[in-house]
């Protein structure tokens, strides 16, 4: 079954220093894997998608992130963070199937500091 | 702003009843989810529809079901409610269930004293 691990429940950064967030994800297939963002008493934003295609994706606001098959990985990465930035972040996974269903990681609370 | 819509933003109620929450998706997806966001559980999926019909299940209570109209606005029905149902329930719509990405509604919180 396909699962997401997000290495760090809170990650605390200062503005204009670089973010990294942290995925390993579990699949039996090749993967669709997605970060999406969640503001304060706001929706799901989706920040990025990777579907198979370029290894490095780039996403909206400046975020990036690079699928590494042989380490299972796919982490968020930004070179200098905003304080809006600051916000939930959730790495997921696209189940196998043709449902679309997403699995989605614990999530990932980035704090930036001024 | 995502094109999915929810009502009501909040809802609150008491234990042992029964609410509705509306999602209407982005025009021209076919594909509706339900998902429920928890302290405890975090974001799990509940239920999917496509074009009418339901196609995938997850963790949803027998007590929860869902429905999706031809004009494609979706109804989650919560009965028989339990302090534990309080969460926050997103909808999210998509052209169709292989499209990958999913575009998420404001969210309904409910409530449940």
């Amino acid at each position: 079954a396909q699962s997401v691990t997000q290495l760090d429940s809170h990650v605390s950064v200062s503005e204009g220093t670089p973010v990294l967030l942290r995925c390993n994800y579990s699949s039996s297939y090749s993967p669709s894997l997605f970060w999406y963002v969640q503001h304060p008493n706001k929706g799901l934003q989706l920040l990025l998608k990777y579907t198979s295609a370029a290894t490095l994706v780039k996403g909206i606001n400046g975020f990036e992130a690079e699928f590494k098959k042989s380490e299972t990985s796919f982490h968020l990465t930004k070179p200098s963070a905003h304080m809006s930035d600051a916000a939930e972040y959730f790495c997921v996974v696209s189940d196998e199937g043709n449902t679309g269903k997403l699995i989605f990681g614990q999530g990932t609370t980035l704090q930036v500091k001024p | 702003d995502s094109g999915v819509t929810q009502t009501p933003k909040h809802l609150i109620t008491a234990t042992g009843q029964r609410v509705t929450l509306r999602c209407s998706p982005r025009s021209g997806d076919l594909s509706v989810y339900w998902y429920q966001q928890s302290l405890d559980q975090g974001l799990q999926f509940l239920i999917q529809y496509y074009n009418g019909e339901e196609r995938a299940k997850g963790n949803i209570l027998e007590r929860f079901s869902a429905q999706q109209f031809p004009d494609l606005h979706s109804e989650l029905n919560l009965s028989s409610l339990e302090l534990g149902d309080s969460a926050l329930y997103f909808c999210a719509s998509s052209v169709s269930p292989a499209s990958g990405e999913q575009y998420f509604g404001p969210g309904t919180r409910l409530t449940v004293t």
